[in-house]
Protein backbone atom coordinates (compact mmCIF):
# COMPACT_ATOMS: atom_id res chain seq x y z
CA UNK A 1 0.00 0.00 0.00
CA UNK A 2 1.22 3.51 -0.81
CA UNK A 3 1.26 5.58 2.02
CA UNK A 4 0.85 9.47 1.58
CA UNK A 5 2.54 12.09 4.53
CA UNK A 6 1.03 15.41 4.35
CA UNK A 7 3.05 18.34 6.67
CA UNK A 8 2.69 20.28 8.38
CA UNK A 9 0.06 18.31 10.36
CA UNK A 10 -1.82 21.94 11.28
CA UNK A 11 -0.68 25.72 10.18
CA UNK A 12 -1.51 29.46 11.37
CA UNK A 13 -1.92 32.03 9.21
CA UNK A 14 -3.51 35.31 8.13
CA UNK A 15 -5.80 36.56 5.50
CA UNK A 16 -4.04 37.70 2.81
CA UNK A 17 -0.96 35.30 3.34
CA UNK A 18 0.69 32.43 0.66
CA UNK A 19 0.50 28.87 2.46
CA UNK A 20 1.85 25.83 1.22
CA UNK A 21 1.47 22.28 1.94
CA UNK A 22 3.56 19.50 0.63
CA UNK A 23 2.52 15.70 0.50
CA UNK A 24 5.12 12.98 -0.10
CA UNK A 25 4.11 9.81 -1.32
CA UNK A 26 6.42 6.40 -0.11
CA UNK A 27 6.30 5.63 -3.64
CA UNK A 28 6.34 6.91 -7.11
CA UNK A 29 2.73 7.77 -7.67
CA UNK A 30 3.48 9.76 -11.24
CA UNK A 31 0.59 12.64 -11.33
CA UNK A 32 -2.42 10.83 -9.70
CA UNK A 33 -2.40 12.65 -7.33
CA UNK A 34 -5.60 15.35 -5.79
CA UNK A 35 -6.35 17.64 -2.92
CA UNK A 36 -9.41 17.99 -0.92
CA UNK A 37 -11.06 20.78 1.23
CA UNK A 38 -13.18 19.49 4.45
CA UNK A 39 -14.69 22.18 6.50
CA UNK A 40 -15.70 21.06 10.15
CA UNK A 41 -19.32 19.18 9.55
CA UNK A 42 -18.96 19.26 6.11
CA UNK A 43 -18.16 16.30 3.11
CA UNK A 44 -14.80 16.89 1.78
CA UNK A 45 -14.65 18.87 -1.24
CA UNK A 46 -12.44 18.19 -4.91
CA UNK A 47 -9.89 21.02 -5.24
CA UNK A 48 -7.89 20.01 -7.47
CA UNK A 49 -7.46 16.68 -9.51
CA UNK A 50 -4.04 15.28 -11.51
CA UNK A 51 -1.55 17.55 -9.35
CA UNK A 52 -2.70 20.97 -10.86
CA UNK A 53 -6.07 21.07 -12.61
CA UNK A 54 -8.60 23.17 -10.89
CA UNK A 55 -12.03 21.37 -10.56
CA UNK A 56 -14.45 23.56 -11.72
CA UNK A 57 -15.83 26.78 -9.10
CA UNK A 58 -12.49 26.06 -7.20
CA UNK A 59 -10.88 29.78 -7.61
CA UNK A 60 -7.45 30.41 -9.12
CA UNK A 61 -5.91 31.28 -5.74
CA UNK A 62 -5.33 27.60 -5.43
CA UNK A 63 -2.46 26.19 -7.41
CA UNK A 64 -0.76 22.21 -7.29
CA UNK A 65 2.66 21.15 -8.49
CA UNK A 66 4.44 18.01 -8.32
CA UNK A 67 5.33 15.15 -9.43
CA UNK A 68 6.77 11.06 -8.71
CA UNK A 69 6.51 11.38 -4.89
CA UNK A 70 7.04 15.15 -3.83
CA UNK A 71 3.43 17.18 -3.85
CA UNK A 72 2.50 20.65 -2.78
CA UNK A 73 -0.69 22.71 -2.59
CA UNK A 74 -0.19 26.65 -2.26
CA UNK A 75 -2.87 28.84 -1.78
CA UNK A 76 -1.84 32.66 -3.06
CA UNK A 77 -3.62 34.80 -0.60
CA UNK A 78 -5.63 33.92 2.33
CA UNK A 79 -9.27 34.09 2.18
CA UNK A 80 -11.82 33.70 5.03
CA UNK A 81 -13.79 30.59 3.53
CA UNK A 82 -10.01 29.00 3.16
CA UNK A 83 -9.63 27.88 6.66
CA UNK A 84 -10.20 24.47 6.75
CA UNK A 85 -8.91 20.64 6.51
CA UNK A 86 -7.19 20.13 3.24
CA UNK A 87 -6.39 16.06 2.35
CA UNK A 88 -4.10 14.86 -0.31
CA UNK A 89 -5.13 11.50 -1.84
CA UNK A 90 -2.86 8.92 -4.87
CA UNK A 91 -5.29 7.33 -6.75
CA UNK A 92 -2.16 5.53 -8.35
CA UNK A 93 -3.59 2.21 -6.84
CA UNK A 94 -6.21 1.88 -4.57
CA UNK A 95 -6.95 5.35 -3.07
CA UNK A 96 -5.06 6.39 -0.01
CA UNK A 97 -5.34 9.96 1.78
CA UNK A 98 -3.00 11.94 3.57
CA UNK A 99 -3.38 12.92 7.49
CA UNK A 100 -4.67 16.19 6.50
CA UNK A 101 -3.50 19.57 7.12
CA UNK A 102 -5.81 22.14 9.61
CA UNK A 103 -5.27 25.70 8.08
CA UNK A 104 -6.17 27.91 11.47
CA UNK A 105 -6.33 31.43 11.46
CA UNK A 106 -3.30 33.23 13.43
CA UNK B 1 -27.25 17.99 -11.05
CA UNK B 2 -25.84 15.16 -9.28
CA UNK B 3 -26.64 14.04 -6.23
CA UNK B 4 -25.50 11.10 -3.78
CA UNK B 5 -27.82 10.13 -0.72
CA UNK B 6 -26.22 7.92 2.34
CA UNK B 7 -28.64 5.76 4.39
CA UNK B 8 -28.74 2.84 6.61
CA UNK B 9 -26.34 4.35 9.15
CA UNK B 10 -26.98 3.52 13.01
CA UNK B 11 -26.06 1.96 16.77
CA UNK B 12 -25.27 -1.58 16.51
CA UNK B 13 -23.47 -3.60 18.74
CA UNK B 14 -20.06 -5.51 18.24
CA UNK B 15 -20.09 -8.40 15.73
CA UNK B 16 -23.18 -7.06 14.25
CA UNK B 17 -24.28 -5.91 10.98
CA UNK B 18 -25.32 -3.08 9.07
CA UNK B 19 -26.10 -2.10 5.30
CA UNK B 20 -25.16 1.40 4.00
CA UNK B 21 -27.19 2.18 0.19
CA UNK B 22 -26.31 5.59 -1.56
CA UNK B 23 -29.01 6.12 -3.69
CA UNK B 24 -27.64 8.48 -7.17
CA UNK B 25 -28.96 10.60 -9.11
CA UNK B 26 -27.83 13.43 -11.88
CA UNK B 27 -25.44 11.31 -13.94
CA UNK B 28 -25.00 8.28 -15.98
CA UNK B 29 -24.49 5.45 -13.00
CA UNK B 30 -23.24 2.61 -14.38
CA UNK B 31 -20.40 4.38 -16.51
CA UNK B 32 -18.75 5.97 -13.31
CA UNK B 33 -17.21 3.58 -10.22
CA UNK B 34 -18.44 4.88 -6.58
CA UNK B 35 -16.40 4.62 -3.43
CA UNK B 36 -16.98 4.63 0.59
CA UNK B 37 -14.55 6.58 2.37
CA UNK B 38 -15.18 6.87 6.25
CA UNK B 39 -14.18 9.14 8.75
CA UNK B 40 -13.46 8.35 12.57
CA UNK B 41 -14.82 11.17 15.07
CA UNK B 42 -11.62 13.50 14.96
CA UNK B 43 -9.97 11.89 12.64
CA UNK B 44 -8.93 12.25 9.11
CA UNK B 45 -10.20 10.93 6.05
CA UNK B 46 -9.79 6.69 5.43
CA UNK B 47 -10.70 5.16 1.70
CA UNK B 48 -13.10 1.84 2.34
CA UNK B 49 -14.33 0.22 -0.23
CA UNK B 50 -14.23 1.07 -4.46
CA UNK B 51 -16.71 -0.46 -7.05
CA UNK B 52 -16.20 -0.59 -10.72
CA UNK B 53 -18.59 0.80 -12.68
CA UNK B 54 -20.24 -2.65 -14.35
CA UNK B 55 -19.49 -4.22 -10.47
CA UNK B 56 -16.68 -6.94 -12.12
CA UNK B 57 -13.87 -5.10 -10.22
CA UNK B 58 -14.09 -3.95 -6.15
CA UNK B 59 -11.55 -3.45 -4.09
CA UNK B 60 -11.25 -3.35 -0.04
CA UNK B 61 -9.26 -1.37 2.50
CA UNK B 62 -7.18 -4.22 4.37
CA UNK B 63 -8.86 -3.07 7.44
CA UNK B 64 -12.36 -4.21 5.80
CA UNK B 65 -11.37 -7.06 3.64
CA UNK B 66 -13.29 -10.09 4.62
CA UNK B 67 -15.93 -8.31 6.50
CA UNK B 68 -17.48 -5.61 3.82
CA UNK B 69 -18.87 -6.01 1.04
CA UNK B 70 -19.12 -3.14 -1.66
CA UNK B 71 -22.30 -4.18 -4.50
CA UNK B 72 -24.36 -2.14 -6.55
CA UNK B 73 -27.65 -2.20 -8.44
CA UNK B 74 -27.36 -0.25 -11.83
CA UNK B 75 -31.24 -0.41 -12.37
CA UNK B 76 -31.54 1.49 -9.04
CA UNK B 77 -28.76 4.03 -9.41
CA UNK B 78 -27.74 2.59 -5.94
CA UNK B 79 -24.76 1.26 -4.22
CA UNK B 80 -24.33 -0.31 -1.01
CA UNK B 81 -21.90 -1.54 1.35
CA UNK B 82 -22.40 -4.78 3.63
CA UNK B 83 -20.66 -3.98 6.97
CA UNK B 84 -20.12 -7.69 9.33
CA UNK B 85 -18.41 -8.63 12.58
CA UNK B 86 -18.36 -4.84 13.44
CA UNK B 87 -15.59 -3.37 15.53
CA UNK B 88 -15.78 -0.27 17.76
CA UNK B 89 -13.06 1.47 15.52
CA UNK B 90 -15.43 0.87 12.31
CA UNK B 91 -17.34 3.75 14.51
CA UNK B 92 -17.13 6.57 11.64
CA UNK B 93 -19.19 8.93 8.83
CA UNK B 94 -19.14 6.98 6.06
CA UNK B 95 -19.62 9.07 3.11
CA UNK B 96 -20.12 7.63 -0.69
CA UNK B 97 -18.04 9.35 -3.70
CA UNK B 98 -18.36 9.05 -6.94
CA UNK B 99 -15.23 8.83 -8.74
CA UNK B 100 -14.19 10.16 -12.60
CA UNK B 101 -13.66 7.24 -13.64
CA UNK B 102 -15.06 3.81 -14.55
CA UNK B 103 -12.29 1.44 -13.54
CA UNK B 104 -11.85 2.62 -9.69
CA UNK B 105 -8.47 3.41 -10.15
CA UNK B 106 -6.27 6.31 -11.84
CA UNK B 107 -9.11 9.21 -11.28
CA UNK B 108 -10.62 11.28 -8.16
CA UNK B 109 -13.45 11.35 -6.70
CA UNK B 110 -15.68 14.22 -7.73
CA UNK B 111 -19.22 14.39 -5.39
CA UNK B 112 -19.46 13.13 -2.04
CA UNK B 113 -22.63 12.58 -0.26
CA UNK B 114 -23.60 14.05 3.03
CA UNK B 115 -22.51 11.33 4.87
CA UNK B 116 -24.09 8.39 7.53
CA UNK B 117 -23.13 8.17 11.27
CA UNK B 118 -22.40 4.31 12.31
CA UNK B 119 -21.47 3.91 15.93
CA UNK B 120 -20.40 0.42 17.01
CA UNK B 121 -20.86 0.19 21.09
CA UNK B 122 -22.72 -2.11 23.59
Amino acid sequence: DIQMTQSPSSLSASVGDRVSITCRASQSISSYLNWYQQKPGKAPKLLIYVVSSLQSGVPSRFSGSGFGTDFTLTISSLQPEDFATYYCQQTYSTPSFGQGTKLEIK
Amino acid sequence: EVQLLESGGGLVQPGGSLRLSCAASGFTFSNYAMNWVRQAPGKGLEWVSTISGSAGITYYADSVKGRFTISRDNSKNTFYLQMNSLRAEDTAVYYCAKDRGITGKKYYFDYWGQGTLVSVSS
